[in-house]
């Protein structure tokens, strides 16, 4: 089983509205989770780091549900320049384990 | 945020070269580099931890005499492919982090990448 799994999607989402996505992750000694965004052939950017039970940063929030190893990035009124692919990643004694990543598709 | 630069940004070689990839933090001291490797829609794998000084700490599966790893100085991290083969045509991102106890996480700062494409 992979550390970090995710739905690869795409999630094809009309402008405007909102997009949810979840990662499960199998070390429950992780500390630090982390959504990275990733443009094609492009390097990862951090989008937000979750701490504890959750963060919100504009239009987009993140959860964390340790009982249940997932942690979630919705994203509401959706722009057309979200569409990416979203990594997630968790901290396993100071190395990022990451997700394959999900697609997001914002269409017009 | 922190810079980290990457050179060559892309790098087409014949199978059986060598091609060495620089790793550098413009405007930090990164004690620990990391390198990845990224295939078309998989995820970034964890290749090697480069600490400034030491060894390098290879991933399980990760051929160490064929990635070759020099961390010679706190802004420069080099990965050098040796005899490289078609199936090591890959997306390459190295990161750094300005410090790192042990046991803790910092963040990681990614370079933009090198795609490397043996013909």
């Amino acid at each position: 089983r992979k550390e970090v799994e995710q739905d690869p999607g795409p999630f094809n989402v009309p402008e405007g509205a909102t997009v949810a996505f979840n990662c499960t992750y199998s070390n429950s000694a992780s500390q630090s989770f982390f959504w990275y965004r990733q443009d094609c052939r492009k390097e990862p950017k951090l989008l937000m780091s979750v701490y504890s039970s959750g963060n919100e940063d504009g239009r987009f929030t993140a959860q964390l549900n340790r009982a249940s190893q997932y942690i979630s990035l919705l994203i509401r009124d959706s722009k057309l320049s979200d569409s990416a692919t979203y990594l997630c990643g968790t901290d396993s004694w100071g190395k990022l384990q990451f997700g394959a990543g999900t697609q997001v598709v914002v269409t017009p | 945020g922190a810079v980290v630069s990457q050179h060559p940004s892309r790098v087409i070689c014949k199978s059986g070269t060598s091609v060495k990839i620089e790793c550098r933090s413009l405007d930090f001291q990164a004690t620990t580099m990391f390198w990845y490797r990224q295939f078309p829609k998989q995820s970034l794998m964890l290749m090697a931890t480069s600490n400034e000084g030491s060894k390098a700490t290879y991933e399980q599966g990760v051929e160490k005499d064929k990635f070759l790893i020099n961390h010679a100085s706190l802004t420069l991290s080099t990965l050098t492919v040796t005899s490289a083969h078609p199936e090591d045509s890959s997306f390459y991102i190295c990161s750094a982090t300005r410090d790192r106890a042990e046991g803790s996480y910092n963040e990681q700062f990614f370079g933009p990448g090198t795609r490397l494409t043996v013909l």
